[in-house]
């Protein structure tokens, strides 16, 4: 159980066109989702949470607008990386959050993650 | 704030030999603490936690990490490294009283296995 599927697992798009990665909570509920950012042979950088049904709250330094997350239902987060720039190109790599459960035993469950490389 | 150091980048091991994993982590209260593993191009996957209870956890694969709060640490270890175990592994932090259950990530600790 608990599995977190992407989509899609890796995408080339030209500079200035917008990308959309999918990320679906399979076979539990997710009120919440977190994207994360990674760069080669670096750490995850949180980039924003995603709440169903209300704004995403994004980190300090990540422009809301060019990366634009929908939550709207309990298993779907989108993210859409708009006007992508080469410098964009990442893995990027999401979260949830199961909605039920002892608070200890608190788990986020990550996706496979999606290589976006703008060009 | 909390932060999560993790001591070397890199870290080459003998197959068979012990694997040690160094975390060390700063936080206000006590946190809740993870170790993930990752394969290449591939997501998160969590290897153990500690939130209460027994500070010796076992985890899946062989590894089994200590939570010692006296001197903030959270190491993993595994008795016999086996070559399956080549990949890269975060140490990750949660404040357990703060709102939207954030993690913090290290720096991440690539293993190398050599046969």
């Amino acid at each position: 159980g608990a599995v977190v599927s992407q989509h899609p697992s890796w995408v080339i798009c030209k500079s200035g066109t917008s990308v959309k990665i999918e990320c679906r909570s399979l076979d539990f509920q997710a009120t919440t989702m977190f994207w994360y950012r990674q760069f080669p042979k670096q750490s995850l950088m949180l980039m924003a949470t995603s709440n169903e049904g209300s704004k995403a709250t994004y980190e300090q330094g990540v422009e809301k607008d060019k990366f634009l997350i929908n939550h709207a239902s309990l298993t779907l987060s989108t993210l859409t990386v708009t006007s992508a720039h080469p410098e964009d190109s990442s893995f990027y790599i999401c979260s949830a959050h199961q909605v039920a459960g002892n608070p200890s035993a608190y788990e986020q469950y990550f996706g496979p993650g999606t290589r976006l490389t703008v060009t | 704030a909390q932060s999560v150091t993790q001591l070397g980048s890199h870290v080459s091991v003998s197959e068979g030999a012990l694997v040690l994993l160094r975390c060390n982590y700063s936080s206000s209260v006590p946190p809740y603490l993870f170790w993930y593993v990752q394969y290449p191009n591939q997501g998160l996957q969590l290897l153990l936690k500690y939130t209460t209870g027994a500070t010796l956890v076992k985890g899946i694969n062989g590894f089994e990490a200590e939570f010692k709060k006296s001197e903030t640490s959270f190491h993993l270890t595994k008795p016999s490294a086996h070559m399956s175990d080549a990949a890269e592994y975060f140490c990750a932090v949660r404040n357990p009283k703060a709102a939207g259950n954030k993690l913090t990530f290290g720096g991440g600790t690539r293993v190398l296995v050599k046969p």
